[in-house]
């Protein structure tokens, strides 16, 4: 079975800060990475994806994601943090298998950006 | 941009009443899905469907179905509401026939209060 673990509830950054939010997983197969974004009483938005190819992935809103398939963790960065990142963040994992899989998600990470 | 819609933004229902939530999608996307969001536990998948008419059951599927009569609608039904069904539901979709590596493009969610 997949699984993706966020192991901070909450991650506080000053502006202008750079910003990291973790996220492992476990897979059996070959991952394929996600990161959304939820802002208040909105639905998640989509930020960036590693399916393969280079590790290093860069997404909407200045945002990045480094794949690391010996640590099997796909942190979420910023070099530089905006109030408006603001925002609830959650990782999510595929397997590809051949056949329909569904995605997990983890338990989202509340990231405050501090003025 | 692809935009997932919901029925209802905030509902309120009794124990016991039957509650129709709907998502309609408008880019043709063949996979569609409902999930239950919860503090602390992330999201998880109710439903999902990858055609007209076709249904998987997710993680927890007891105590909901759903109907998919049209390609752009699915509908999640509680058959009896009761108040551990209070929560956030969300909708969303993806193109391809396997959405592996296709994102996901999310509703703005019902947030149900069941008395």
């Amino acid at each position: 079975a997949q699984s993706v673990a966020q192991p901070e509830d909450q991650v506080n950054v000053a502006e202008g800060n750079p910003l990291t939010v973790k996220c492992t997983y476990s897979v059996s197969g070959n991952p394929y990475l996600f990161w959304y974004v939820q802002y208040p009483n909105r639905g998640l938005q989509f930020l960036l994806k590693y399916i393969t190819g280079d590790n290093l992935v860069k997404g909407s809103y200045g945002f990045e994601a480094e794949f690391n398939k010996s640590q099997t963790s796909f942190h979420l960065k910023k070099p530089s943090a905006l109030v408006s990142d603001s925002a609830l963040y959650f990782c999510a994992v595929r397997v590809h298998s051949g056949g329909y899989q569904k995605v997990t998600f983890g338990t989202g990470t509340k990231l405050q950006v501090i003025p | 941009d692809v935009k997932v819609t919901q029925s209802s933004r905030y509902l309120v229902k009794r124990t016991g009443e039957k509650v129709f939530l709907e998502c309609v999608q408008d880019m043709d996307h063949e996979n569609m899905f409902w999930y239950r969001q919860d503090p602390g536990l992330g999201l998880r998948l109710i439903y999902f469907s990858y055609d007209v008419k076709m249904k998987e059951k997710g993680d927890i599927p007891e105590g909901y179905s759903v109907s998919r009569e049209k390609k752009e609608r699915f509908s999640l039904i509680l058959e009896s509401a009761s108040t551990n069904q209070t929560s956030m539901y969300l909708c969303a979709s993806t193109s391809g026939l396997a959405g592996i590596t296709d994102t996901q493009y999310f509703g703005p969610g019902t947030r149900l209060t069941v008395l």
